[in-house]
């Protein structure tokens, strides 16, 4: 089962630029997560938000969450080569499980 | 530092063969998954489990089988390989706690059926 959906599906900004990945979902959540998958390996979590959060921030990362609207932005700012990669949200609607999104491809051009 | 491992980073098999994979974890932690990647799909649970010889059926568990003997140790069993079994397969673990649940991912392994 689907639960998180994330927009755009690829993005390809200039380097120092902020990028902004977004995530919905469709059912009440535990809390959302952020993972991040370099080309061809294994996610690497980034930053966790709980469903009583609002905003957190983490280094350069910035994450958003609005429970009325279930939807999770997450900000990465002044973009480096080495965050070319692609971000999956995840949800935790069950305990300990979680259901991961379709992922954003982001590509920074030196 | 946290590390989750797996047998191989790379997999070719032929059509009918046993295959397993196998993931070791040395965190001491509970809860361990097995995903199988797709372009488009995606990550997508196919077994996990909360505890030694405990297992749990993901979101497509059709043709596979999972074996936890050890807390440190979770295999993924394909019974009969198939070529639409062709995947990455990523294995992650995580403690019980709660709010603190975040998976640590193995780099995964690219199987291939022919």
């Amino acid at each position: 089962s689907q639960q998180g959906e994330e927009d755009p599906q690829a993005l390809s900004i200039q380097e120092g630029e902020n990028a902004t990945m977004n995530c919905s979902y469709k059912t009440s959540i535990n809390n959302l997560q952020w993972y991040r998958q370099n080309s061809g390996r294994g996610l690497v979590h980034l930053i966790l938000i709980r469903s009583n959060e609002r905003e957190k921030h983490s280094g350069r990362l910035r994450v958003t969450l609005d429970t009325s609207k279930k939807s999770s932005s997450l900000l990465i700012t002044a973009s480096r080569a080495a965050d070319t990669a692609s971000y999956f949200c995840a949800t935790e609607a069950a305990a300990q499980k979680l259901v991961f999104g379709q992922g954003t491809r982001l590509t920074i051009n030196p | 530092d946290v590390k989750v491992t797996q047998s191989s980073r790379y997999l070719v098999k032929r059509t009918g063969e046993k295959v397993f994979l196998e993931c070791v974890q040395d965190m001491d932690h509970e809860n361990m998954f097995w995903y199988r990647q797709d372009p488009g799909l995606g990550l997508r649970l196919i077994y996990f489990s909360y505890d030694v010889k405990m297992k749990e059926k993901g979101d497509i568990p059709e043709g596979y089988s999972v074996s936890r003997e050890k807390k440190e140790r979770f295999s993924l069993i394909l019974e009969s390989a198939s070529t639409n079994q062709t995947s990455m397969y990523l294995c992650a673990s995580s403690s019980h706690g709660t709010g603190s649940n975040e998976q640590y991912f193995g780099p995964g392994t690219r199987l291939t059926v022919t």
